[in-house]
């Protein structure tokens, strides 16, 4: 079984429609994260939670917004979808090594807002 | 702004031969440094990481090398084989732990 999974992993959906993508992981880790990659521009950061009850904005968290249901849960929600939402979301799990922390990323979910 | 840079959006290499991806930063305080590898539908893969006390770490057929004057990292697949094929994102990260990524190097090994 995946450490980390996303439900849906494609959805289309329609402007102006409110949509959920979920991701569990059974790591254990405390911190998790939410990623849109976009071609030409890597991966970028749109919320992180380092716990239960503590929530951050990232470097792109404008028309988002996220839960953290539990430790090994976290969403990410649309309120209101637009065309420019389309793209690659990847959810991620950290640990701490000790000289830095590497994270591990679900599956990804494909979304198209039409 | 981005702070990682990757400025070889590709790269082509015959198998068995080395593959060097390179890297570049501007935020002097990144102090640990990953690569990441992506097949098609999946999600990003650990591959290797260095921490800035050191300017070298190998595991295997993978070795990255760190530069920090010049604010450079670099990836080494030796001898790179058609598994190999895929997209390689390196990644920073300073006292906040949060990663800033590069766009990302497509690799392709022919046969």
């Amino acid at each position: 079984d995946a450490d980390v999974t996303q439900t849906p992993r494609n959805r289309i959906t329609k402007t102006g429609k409110r949509i959920m993508l979920e991701c569990s992981q059974t790591k254990g880790h405390d911190r998790m994260y939410w990623y849109r990659q976009d071609p030409g521009l890597g991966l970028r950061l749109i919320y992180y939670s380092f716990d239960v009850k503590d929530i951050n904005k990232g470097e792109i968290s404008d028309g988002y917004s996220v839960s953290r249901q539990a430790q090994a849960k976290f969403s990410l929600s649309l309120e209101s979808a637009i065309p420019n939402q389309t793209a690659l979301y990847f959810c991620a799990t950290s640990d701490y090594s000790g000289s830095g922390e590497t994270q591990y990323f679900g599956p990804g979910t494909r979304l198209l807002v039409l | 702004d981005q702070q990682v840079k990757q400025n070889s959006p590709s790269l082509s290499v015959q198998e068995g031969r080395i593959s060097i991806l390179n890297c570049d930063y501007t935020n002097s305080m990144f102090d640990y440094f990953l690569w990441y590898k992506k097949y098609p539908a999946e999600g990003p893969t650990f591959l290797i990481s260095i921490s800035s006390i050191k300017d070298k770490n190998e595991d295997g057929r993978f070795t990255v090398f760190l530069n920090k004057s010049a604010k450079h990292l670099s990836l080494h697949i030796v001898p790179s084989q058609p598994g190999d094929s895929a997209v390689y994102f390196c990644a920073a990260s300073g006292s906040n732990y949060k990663l800033s990524f590069g766009a990302g190097t497509t690799v392709t090994v022919r046969a």
